[in-house]
């Protein structure tokens, strides 16, 4: 059974750091692309960034550009993302999905991130 | 930026069919994906590559896609289907794109 199991997230200040965690298991971690997607309390799904299979390509969307940072290990089979200069408009639930390009099957559960002073 | 556009709410009485529509320029040219959220709940992808159903997906669910809409259809509804419906596609310049979503509602 796959399971993705996002950790790390909390409550910061504007401006602060976060690190997310996303701890695969059930499948054959390098063999597939990951991403990230956020949802915002009462609002819709937005993707947010996508790594490939290696971890040699990575993918932002505009929004996170040049603040956020998706890496990979595949010996541990876990997916990050690092967030840095942490905004308000950041503040939402933050999940782990499997796949890039095509369609996402798993997902997990997601992480709460609150950006707040 | 490639946008696509949900029509925010779409209500059906039950055992009627429920026809959610996901509009984008030359959206046919594209696979489109298809998740079904419940509250409090993680996205459940219902319909991938415009038509297909993953395992465990009834039959109820199918899905089309032509020229600037993809539609996804549920036949006889039920109030379990009662959720928020999200198309999701890919494309070469804006990477991975959701719409805005669509509330079910069964009367």
């Amino acid at each position: 059974e796959v399971q993705l199991l996002e950790s790390g997230g909390g409550l910061v200040q504007p401006g602060g750091s976060l690190r997310l965690s996303c701890a695969a298991s059930g499948l054959t971690f390098s063999s597939y692309a990951m991403s990230w997607v956020r949802q915002a309390p009462g609002k819709g799904l937005e993707w947010v960034s996508s790594i490939s299979r290696g971890g040699g390509g990575t993918y932002y969307a505009d929004s996170v550009k040049g603040r956020f940072t998706i890496s990979r290990d595949n010996s541990k089979n876990t997916l990050y993302l690092q967030m840095n200069s942490l905004r308000a408009e950041d503040t939402a639930l933050y999940y782990c999905a499997k796949g890039y390009s095509s369609s996402w099957l798993y997902w997990g559960q997601g992480t709460l991130v609150t950006v707040s002073s | 930026s490639y946008v696509l556009t949900q029509p925010p709410s779409v209500s059906v009485a039950p055992g009627q069919t429920a026809r959610i529509t996901c509009g984008g320029t030359n959206i046919g040219s594209k696979s489109v994906h298809w998740y079904q959220q419940k509250p409090g709940q993680a996205p459940v992808l219902v319909v991938y590559d415009d038509s297909d159903r993953p395992s465990g997906i009834p039959e109820r669910f199918s899905g089309s896609n032509s020229g600037n809409t993809a539609t996804l259809t549920i036949s006889r509804v039920e109030a379990g289907d009662e959720a928020d419906y999200y198309c999701q596609v890919w494309d070469s310049t804006s990477d991975v794109v959701f719409g805005g979503g669509t509330k079910l509602t069964v009367l």
